[in-house]
């Protein structure tokens, strides 16, 4: 098992671009996840999904938009990138258990300037 | 929404040692509250979690205890070694496992 993959590793942007962060899993994992991560501090959640068709705003869900056609992607999409979306991203995913444990991706490293 | 505070920001104990990382949270929804250790530049890993139908838990030099109660739990690392150096981060989830991070708490054990 590849676990939870996500492209690119590394990205730069300029304000007001567009790009998808994607995330993978071959977990066969019903819940899904992203999460922003500044200097400094914890994680804050995005975006989540329960399942296939189904997505929730988290904490954090300006400028973002998701996606859940399959089990297996999450994309992320940001529609006009700035300064502020400067940060690492991670997506994670479980089984659709209540309190079973999340599994990270390796990040994205985001730059926007 | 679910409000997750965690401290101290910064902890630095002599190898050997105890650590102790405590962390509230504010919706009585929560029943999940997994730890995690973070090393720079990698994904955070989940070091140990505790349900809320536990008061504690062990694993060898590692514990969590939870007060539901009180909206509580702890980390508590005993006989800390240099390389339990890094950012650990508490965390509180429902039944959709959707989950709430504290800031962390960055730790330095000193040989």
């Amino acid at each position: 098992n590849a676990g939870v993959t996500q492209t690119p590793k590394f990205q730069v942007l300029k304000t007001g671009q567009s790009m998808t962060l994607q995330c993978a899993q071959d977990m066969n994992h019903e819940y899904m996840s992203w999460y922003r991560q500044d200097p400094g501090m914890g994680l804050r959640l995005i975006h989540y999904s329960v399942g296939a068709g189904i997505t929730d705003q988290g904490e954090v869900p300006n400028g973002y938009n998701v996606s859940r056609s399959t089990t297996e992607d999450f994309p992320l999409r940001l529609l006009s990138a700035a300064p502020s979306q400067t940060s690492v991203y991670f997506c994670a995913s479980s089984y659709s258990v209540a309190a079973s444990e999340q599994y990270f991706g390796p990040g994205t490293r985001l730059t926007v300037t | 929404g679910e409000n997750v505070e965690q401290h101290p920001s910064t902890l630095s104990v002599q190898e050997g040692d105890s650590a102790v990382i405590k962390c509230t949270y504010s919706d009585s929804a929560s029943n999940y509250f997994p730890w995690y250790k973070q090393e720079l530049g990698k994904r955070p890993q989940l070091i140990i979690d505790i349900r809320s139908n536990v008061g504690e838990k062990k694993d060898q030099r590692i514990a969590v205890t939870l007060n539901k109660t009180a909206k509580h739990f702890s980390l508590h690392i005993t006989e800390t070694q240099p390389e339990d150096s890094a950012v650990y981060f508490c965390a509180a989830g429902d039944n959709f496992n959707k989950f709430y991070f504290g800031s962390g708490t960055k730790l330095n054990v000193k040989p």
